[in-house]
């Protein structure tokens, strides 16, 4: 069980929009950059977004990424069938017996 | 453009220890801005951080799995280990080497580049 909290799914049709939301508490998301990765079938983890909001070189302006208090969301608008993947998000969380960086449980996304 | 290859034996007998190393390329493993981490994803599960290595050999590791782990870095082959000992088939993954972002200390800001991935697997 993971210390961040994500659905286990997410569908929406092509060309809609979709949000993926990742839940934590002050010891990790609330005081941390949160950081999300795209996992392809049969692919490594890719980064598309990092410190919260910034999209490193090469991902479309599609991806965007938001912080509010100990929770973090991944958007993706003008969805597309190659978007189809597993959406991780993750921070170092720090409390008070020990600490290290976290993944949520990943959220599957299915393009209708 | 940053490259990183894991290689190492695919399967690992139970209880037995697993080794596998990551050989960095078109980019400096000796860089301050970063460390290098290994993340494995079981079959059917998420990703899971086992630790991450900064040049100078300070490592941290993930508390679940610290008893039983060791990451270790030779910068003059540009390459980082990790070992990870009395495996059992719950250590069955695909392992994966990856570029850590950040200045020394700070472990905040994710994974950057990351390798193709090697499955390992623990069977007798």
């Amino acid at each position: 069980q993971s210390v961040l909290t994500q659905a286990p799914s997410v569908s929406a049709a092509p060309g809609q929009k979709v949000t993926i939301s990742c839940s934590g508490s002050s010891s990790n998301i609330g005081n941390n950059y949160v950081s999300w990765y795209q996992r392809l079938p049969g692919t490594a983890p890719k980064l598309l977004i990092y410190e919260d909001e910034k999209r490193p070189s090469g991902i479309p302006d599609r991806f965007s990424g938001s912080k509010s208090g100990a929770s973090a969301t991944l958007g993706i608008t003008g969805l597309q069938t190659g978007d189809e993947a597993d959406y991780y998000c993750g921070t170092w969380d720090r409390s008070l017996s020990a600490e290290g960086w976290v993944f949520g449980g990943g959220t599957k996304l299915t393009v209708l | 453009q940053l490259q990183l290859q894991e290689s190492g034996p695919g399967l690992v007998e139970p209880s037995e220890t697993l080794y596998l190393t990551c050989i960095v390329s078109g980019g400096s493993i000796s860089s301050s801005s970063c460390y290098w981490g290994w993340i494995r994803q079981p079959p059917w599960k998420g990703l899971e951080w086992i630790g991450s290595i900064y040049y100078s050999g300070s490592t941290h590791y993930n508390p679940s799995l610290k008893s039983r782990v060791t990451i270790s870095v030779d910068t003059s082959k540009s390459q980082f280990s990790l070992k990870l000992s009395s495996v059992t088939a719950a250590d069955t993954a695909v392992y994966y080497c990856a570029r850590h972002k950040g200045d020394y200390g700070d472990l905040s800001r994710g994974f950057d580049s990351w390798g193709q991935g090697t499955l390992v697997t623990v069977s007798s």
